[in-house]
């Protein structure tokens, strides 16, 4: 059974920074590519980053292209997202999701059950 | 950069059938996947690649996908289905980043 488990969420101040992590098992983690969207309070959902299954390959949505990065350990079957220069507009539940393949532009195989960034003073 | 279309809101009778609809210019060359999301929980896949269904989804859920617009179907509608339902697309012109409609509210009434 596919699992992925995000964690690292919580309240940072405005300019903050903050490690998402996600824990993958059930399947051969370094044969996927993996990404993470986010979905702001009672609003859809918001592509953030993608990374291809060896890791060498990373990509992200323009609002938080320079501030976001993603890195992954197939050692450690964990997908990383490190969140920098946080904004308000950034808080949101941060999903985790498998890819349907190695390259990253397969489908959202499987979700985590998000972990939830809050931005505030 | 390239934007899906969906209507806020669709609502149906139980064991009526549901067509959501993505629209965006020339949809039909790209490959579109379906997520539905319930209250409190994560996004589930039911349609990948216009038309595949992944294991578990009922045969109730097909899609299409054509010239301007993908279409969600669901048919002979449960309470259960009850849900947001999003598009997706990748937008690959010198990046690749995906591209999710704004969601479309499914009520059962």
């Amino acid at each position: 059974e596919v699992q992925l488990v995000e964690s690292g969420g919580g309240l940072v101040q405005p300019g903050g920074s903050l490690r998402l992590s996600c824990a993958a098992s059930g399947f051969s983690f370094s044969n996927y590519a993996m990404y993470w969207v986010r979905q702001a309070p009672g609003k859809g959902l918001e592509y953030v980053s993608s990374i291809n299954s060896n890791g060498d390959s990373t990509y992200y949505a323009n609002p938080v292209k320079g501030r976001f990065s993603i890195s992954r350990d197939n050692s450690k079957n964990t997908v990383y997202l490190h969140m920098g220069s946080l904004r308000p507009e950034d808080m949101a539940t941060y999903y985790c999701a498998k890819g349907s393949h190695g390259f990253v532009t397969g489908f959202f195989q499987y979700w985590g059950q998000g972990t939830l960034v809050t931005v505030s003073s | 950069s390239y934007v899906l279309t969906q209507p806020p809101s669709v609502s149906v009778a139980p064991g009526e059938t549901a067509r959501v609809t993505c629209g965006g210019n020339n949809i039909g060359s790209k490959s579109v996947h379906w997520f539905q999301q319930k209250p409190g929980q994560a996004p589930l896949l039911v349609i990948f690649y216009d038309n595949d269904r992944p294991s578990g989804i009922p045969e109730r859920f097909s899609g299409s996908n054509s010239g301007n617009t993908a279409t969600l179907t669901i048919s002979r509608v449960e309470a259960g289905d009850e849900a947001d339902y999003y598009c997706q697309v990748w937008h690959t012109r010198g990046d690749h980043w995906a591209v999710f409609g704004g969601g479309t509210k499914l009520t059962v009434l």
